[in-house]
This record gives structure tokens, sequence and C-alpha cells, in this order.
């Protein structure tokens, strides 16, 4: 059953916590990207990755760090700096990452992140 | 700046009943618009992508149509059913290498 699995779907995090996100594919897609959506306003881009060992910074990576050691694997840490981290979060893939305009993207279930 | 707006932000029709969501943006370049529909508490569905030579297109039940003059779509929801209650995402893709630019959302209630 291919798809973009996340987890956990419900997480809490204390003040001062770091908290890692888990995004799993297995789509064979090359690119994977973790957005945030809060209520009332449109997704908004954290990191995004083209490659396996490569990411870059979205719209508002402050307080977000990411990895890419597998092709399958995007997870994403919220770390203490990141001072307002309630929020849905969004993982999703591509097929070849080039951002091309035809490009489709395929969402994951979401994590609900919330402060203790 | 980029954006792009939707209206209304929420909607509410009975069962049976047609109804149309619109989308307005500010984005330069354009390549292609798209809606999703995102079910609470789950990831975005895409329903149709449409680029600046198509003015309508279809998916069953889902009729989307783009104004890139006036730089308008709107989703017209045919015969609604009960699960169609969802949010309803309008994206607009500026061109190659950008990021997609993401509307807030229409949530729409089915009432039986």
């Amino acid at each position: 059953d291919g798809g973009i699995t996340q987890s956990p779907k419900y997480l809490f995090r204390k003040e001062g916590q770091n908290v890692t996100l888990s995004c799993e594919q297995n789509l064979n897609h090359d690119a994977m990207y973790w957005y945030r959506q809060d209520p009332g306003q449109g997704l908004r881009l954290i990191y995004y990755s083209q490659i396996v060992n490569d990411f870059q910074k979205g719209d508002i990576a402050e307080g977000y760090s990411v990895s890419r050691e597998k092709k399958e694997s995007f997870p994403l840490t919220v770390t203490s700096a990141q001072k307002n981290p309630t929020a849905f979060y969004l993982c999703a893939s591509s097929i070849e990452g080039t951002r091309d305009s035809e490009e489709k993207l395929f969402f994951g279930s979401g994590t609900q992140l919330s402060v203790l | 700046k980029n954006q792009v707006e939707q209206s209304p932000q929420s909607l509410i029709i009975l069962e049976g009943k047609n109804c149309t969501l619109q989308c307005n943006y500010t984005v330069s370049p354009f390549s292609n618009l798209r809606w999703y529909k995102q079910d609470t508490g789950r990831g975005p569905v895409s329903l149709t992508i449409m680029t600046f030579s198509e003015n309508t297109k279809s998916n069953g039940r889902y009729t989307a149509t783009l104004d890139a003059d006036t730089k308008q779509s709107s989703l017209h929801i045919t015969a609604s059913q009960l699960s169609d209650s969802a949010s309803y995402i309008c994206v607009v893709v500026p061109g190659y290498g950008q990021n997609f630019v993401f509307g807030p959302g229409t949530r729409l209630s089915v009432l039986p």
C-alpha cells in the first residue's frame, strides 16, 4: 500500500523541549516537503529536499530543522527556538523535485502539534 | 506579494444542492492553478490542475474554471453529498522552481 506516512498523529511539546515529527514515503519520490498549516491561513513551506543529503529552507524555517539521510525519510524537528509551534504539520512528496509546474504533490495525513 | 484569497471562508448547504467556491490570486508569473480537497485532520488531495490555456476542467461532480485575465478561479460542486464536507484549497503555482502559493481554504459543510 503506497503512500506517505506521518507519525504520530498527535504530539504534545513541553516548553524548552525539542520534538521530532516522522515522515516516511514508499512512493520512490525524490522530493519531500514540510508544510505548516494554521487556522485561516494557507500552507506555508518550512523545508524541502529535492534529493538525499540535501535540503533547502522554505519560507518559515526558523526554529525547525530537518535531515534527509534516506530517500524514504524526511523527519522534522521542532526546536525550543520555535516559540509558537502549535499547528498542523503536513509532509508531502513529489516525483522529481524539480518543482516543475506540472509536478503533483502527494500529502501525508498530518501531525497535530500542541504545546503543554 | 504573491497571494491567494478564497471566498467564502465557510459555507453550509443542504445535501443535493450545488455550490460555487471562489479563488482570486495575485501571483506572478503564473503556471497553473490547482484545487485540493482536505478532510478534517487529513492531508489535502488533488482535485484538478489547470494551466494557463485551460478554462474548464471537471473531475466527477467537481468543475473548476479559470479566467487568467481576471486572475480568478471557481470550483463548482454539483449535487452535493455529505462526503463533500471538507475544506477546499486553491493553490497557484508561479513557475519552475518556485514555491506553491496556498489559499486559506473554504470550509464546506453539507447537511442532510
